[in-house]
């Protein structure tokens, strides 16, 4: 696509519950980043993808973090037992390949909202 | 401990005015950028620089990258309200990009 996309870009759900959130990289990047952003906060490192594999799964916070890219391009963010602290924008990004040294396109984000 | 700091935090300014907000690290980057981000969107890319005492333009802001490649500025002239935004600087830290926390620029018409 002509960018890149995440679905949902708004998410409510109830504590404890199981999500997942969607994102459709540039086509043809072969690198996708998942980031978290709290309020007033700069974007955080959570997970990148050359490829199908988890090149760097060093930011997952927890156990109940986990991210799968099947086919190389669509990828899903999982977040098991949803807690109110993962409240968050969570954005993803690709670009041309690993370690591309000028910049990501990053999507719009989904919002999610732990209640 | 945040591998890049950004100052000011917050940066409230009239139209017209100049300006200029600030990353700063203790370590050696070989590429940083600057994003700018507004309300419900993800960052966008405005510049990379990838050489020491770089100086890049981009209508009426002006990108500089440190000689010793750990700091940079951001300049921005006669500033209008469509500026308003978060300001980000990130850099390449290993294969990945490390994001300041900010500077929120609100520009006043």
């Amino acid at each position: 696509g002509a960018g890149v996309s995440q679905t949902p870009s708004n998410k409510v759900t109830e504590k404890g519950k199981y999500v997942e959130l969607r994102c459709d990289p540039i086509s043809g990047h072969t690198a996708l980043y998942w980031y978290r952003q709290s309020l007033g906060q700069g974007p955080e490192f959570l997970i990148y993808f050359q490829g199908t594999g988890a090149a760097d799964d060093s930011g997952l916070p927890n156990d109940r973090f986990f991210a799968v890219r099947p086919e190389g391009s669509v990828s899903t963010l999982k977040i098991q037992r949803t807690e109110r602290g993962d409240s968050a924008v969570y954005l993803c990004a690709s670009s041309p390949r690993q370690g591309w040294p000028y910049g990501y396109t990053f999507g719009s984000g989904t919002r999610l909202t732990v209640v | 401990t945040q591998l890049l700091e950004q100052s000011p935090q917050f940066l409230s300014i009239q139209e017209g005015e100049n300006l200029t907000v600030y990353c700063n690290s203790s370590s050696v980057f070989s590429s940083l950028q600057w994003y700018r981000q507004e309300p419900g969107e993800g960052p966008v890319l405005l510049v990379t620089v990838v050489t020491g005492g770089e100086v890049k333009k981009l209508k009426r802001l002006t990108f500089q990258f440190g000689d010793a490649r750990k700091d940079s500025s951001l300049h921005i002239t006669a500033a209008q309200p469509g500026d308003t935004g978060l300001y980000l600087c990130a850099a390449l830290y290993g294969q990945n990009f490390v994001f300041g926390p900010g500077t929120r620029l609100s520009v006043l018409p």
